[in-house]
């Protein structure tokens, strides 16, 4: 069965600097997908960034970018420039793209941005 | 567009009493899933669809009843409510097999508590 773990229940971070949030994640699937999701507090889960297991190359979103280690099975996400409304619970998810259709999360890091 | 919408947001049940959870989503997405989200824990895998007429259990399934009539509906009964029952819900749905899918569309959740 598939896992995901977030070793980091809280972080913080001053505004403008940049952060890592760490997810590493057991399978012996080849082929996965690997999300990392966003809830404010507002509590509306919004997708912050996805990577395919099958590209190499890491994906980027603007200010939001993975560090995607396949043999080591790690999936960090980095936040540059950090701004308040980053503010947020974090959620690391892996689903596996054969078999059964089901989204594994991780227990979150909450993260917060000091002005 | 409205996305996937729950109903109703906030709940207050006695022990022993059912209820449905109501969520709809019009965006013709064939995965429809349910979540129950509790402090430390993550976001958790109640029931899943994979299109109408087709239902699955994930990980928590217990105490929990499911149907999918309709692409658009999928609504979640608590049969005989327990204070373990007591959490938030998320609904999220996704196109399945399209390209670009696999990304979960969030309704805003619901929170019940169970007495």
């Amino acid at each position: 069965a598939q896992t995901v773990t977030q070793s980091q229940p809280e972080m913080s971070v001053q505004e403008a600097e940049t952060v890592t949030l760490s997810c590493t994640y057991d399978t012996s699937e080849n082929n996965y997908y690997l999300f990392w999701y966003k809830q404010p507090p507002s509590r509306q889960m919004i997708l912050v960034i996805r990577q395919e297991a099958y590209k190499q190359q890491n994906a980027t979103e603007n200010r939001f970018s993975v560090n995607f280690q396949k043999a080591a099975k790690s999936f960090s996400l980095k936040i540059s420039d950090s701004q308040l409304g980053d503010t947020a619970m974090y959620f690391c998810a892996f689903m596996k793209t054969s078999g059964t259709y089901k989204y594994i999360f991780g227990t979150g890091t909450r993260l917060k941005v000091l002005a | 567009n409205a996305g996937v919408t729950q109903t109703p947001k906030f709940q207050v049940l006695k022990t022993g009493q059912s209820m449905t959870l109501q969520c709809a989503q019009d965006m013709n997405h064939e995965y429809m899933s349910w979540y129950r989200q509790d402090p430390g824990m993550g976001l958790r895998l109640i029931h899943y669809s994979v299109g109408a007429g087709i239902t699955d259990q994930g990980e928590v399934p217990n105490g929990y009843n499911v149907s999918r009539s309709t692409t658009e509906d999928f609504p979640l009964r608590l049969l005989s409510a327990a204070p373990s029952q007591t959490s938030v819900y998320f609904c999220a749905s996704s196109a399945a097999w399209a390209a670009g899918a696999n990304v979960l569309t969030f309704g805003a959740g619901s929170r019940l508590t169970v007495l």
